[in-house]
């Protein structure tokens, strides 16, 4: 099955600056994968999403890049302001009907004032 | 667009006792829908994914007689915990999606956070 690993669990940034996570997959199948972004006592909500037919996509201030060779995607938030502080979630899953999303294990994101 | 409710937020229940979680779409139709469990600072964990008339498929390790998992209708889904324990304390998430491939966009409730004493 899919193995998805996240990089770095905890992040600090000033605000202001980029920020950075990554993420790899193992099952070359996967084409889809969404990056979710949960605040303390919440559900996820989507923040944006990249199918395999595209390298990179971008909404505002944050941009996901995907590299299918490498089997790693990448979201990338610049521009950082403290209500980006949440745990990001990335996640990737294939377009068979019933297939389920296979999550990262998560970052913690800080901005700092 | 695309929101997930769930209901209630928050339960405190005695041991033994059974408590009920509604999933709700409001403004889309969820062919499949999804139930996960996440445990302080971690990822969350599949326990099951339902299509609407058919049974529930559970992920290994989860008991599908203590957690039932009713898939009605295109915009309900509900979760039942079976005689609580307070091992079954944690924050529950359903997700909803609209259409049928696992490349349509999942959308998430807001949790139901669940305590057992």
């Amino acid at each position: 099955g899919e193995n998805v690993e996240q990089h770095p669990s905890t992040l600090s940034v000033q605000e202001g600056d980029s920020a950075v996570i990554k993420c790899t997959y193992s099952d070359s199948a996967s084409n889809y994968f969404p990056w979710y972004k949960q605040e303390l006592g919440k559900g996820p909500q989507l923040i944006i999403d990249i199918r395999s037919n595209v390298g990179e996509k971008k909404d505002q201030r944050i941009a996901v890049t995907l590299n299918k060779t490498a089997k790693h995607f990448s979201l990338h938030i610049t521009e950082t302001q403290p209500e980006d502080s949440a745990v990001y979630f990335c996640a990737a899953t294939t377009n068979f009907g019933n297939e389920k999303l296979t999550f990262g294990t998560g970052t913690r994101l800080t901005i700092i004032p | 667009g695309a929101v997930v409710s769930q209901h209630p937020s928050r339960v405190i229940c005695k041991s033994g006792t059974s408590v009920k979680i509604e999933c709700r779409s409001l403004d889309f139709q969820a062919t499949t829908m999804f139930w996960y469990r996440q445990f302080p600072k971690q990822s969350l964990m599949l326990m099951a994914t339902s299509n609407e008339g058919s049974k529930a498929t559970y992920e290994q390790g989860v008991e599908k007689d203590k957690f039932l998992i009713n898939h009605a209708s295109l915009t309900l889904s509900t979760l039942t915990v079976t005689s609580a324990h307070p091992e079954d304390s944690s924050f529950y998430i359903c997700s909803a999606r609209p259409g049928t491939s696992g490349t349509d966009t999942q959308y998430f409730g807001p949790g139901t956070r669940l305590t057992v004493l």
